[in-house]
């Protein structure tokens, strides 16, 4: 079965601080995404990475940026963080290409940040 | 504007009966749909997806439909039970769309009661 893993399941940091989730899949996929989600609003993508060192905004990256390095890591950044980013962070992976083995996302089990 | 919507209020339904979930959207046309299940604290995990030209797709006690001219799916499980309960999240790829993007629902919680 393929694992997402994201570094920590709670993390509470004060605003302004510079944040880094971390999210590592083992199933060696091609795009990897990270979601924050909200209640009554869904799961609303941040940024998408579809290669190594590649990435692509989202429909919300103000405020973050993103790092992938290697092809199994994808690094969310809260570059200085504020009140309106306290939220769940899901990180989802994909292998490239069409078929529903390849369209289908696998998610971690997500961070919940506090800002404070 | 373009939405995707899910009924927000919880579906309350009896051990036993057919539980369904309805999910809208406007101004979309989605190359294929997808229905995951989420329980508390936990990432969505992957059910069935449906492509615009089929109608139905069964997996077990699950059934989605989906049709275009409505932009409507609608997701069934039959003989429901307790382990039902989650949250059922819709999501769609646009048609535009490349990468696997997908738009999230809200998504609709399920209790199913003994």
């Amino acid at each position: 079965d393929v694992k997402v893993t994201q570094s920590s399941r709670y993390l509470v940091k004060r605003t302004g601080e510079k944040v880094f989730l971390e999210c590592v899949q083992d199933m060696d996929h091609e795009n990897m995404f990270w979601y924050r989600q909200d209640p009554g609003l869904g799961l609303r993508l941040i940024y998408f990475s579809y290669d190594v060192k590649m990435k692509e905004k989202g429909d919300i990256p103000e405020g973050y940026s993103v790092s992938r390095e290697k092809k199994e890591r994808f690094s969310l950044i809260l570059e200085s963080a504020s009140t309106n980013q306290t939220s769940m962070y899901l990180c989802a992976s994909s292998q490239a290409g069409t078929g529903v083995a390849n369209e289908k996302l696998f998610f971690g089990s997500g961070t919940q940040l506090s800002v404070l | 504007s373009q939405k995707i919507e899910q009924n927000s209020e919880a579906l309350n339904i009896q051990e036993g009966k057919t539980a369904t979930l309805t999910c809208n959207y406007t101004n979309y046309s989605p190359a294929y749909l997808q229905w995951y299940r989420q329980d508390p604290g936990r990432g969505p995990v992957f059910l069935l997806l449906i492509r615009e030209n089929e109608k139905e797709k069964r997996k077990e006690r699950l059934k989605v439909t989906f049709d275009t001219t409505l932009k409507q799916s609608l997701f069934h499980i039959t003989a429901s039970q307790p382990a039902d309960s989650a949250t059922y999240l819709c999501a769609l790829a646009p048609s535009s769309g490349g990468y696997n993007k997908l738009i999230f629902g809200a998504g609709t919680r399920l209790a199913v009661h003994p």
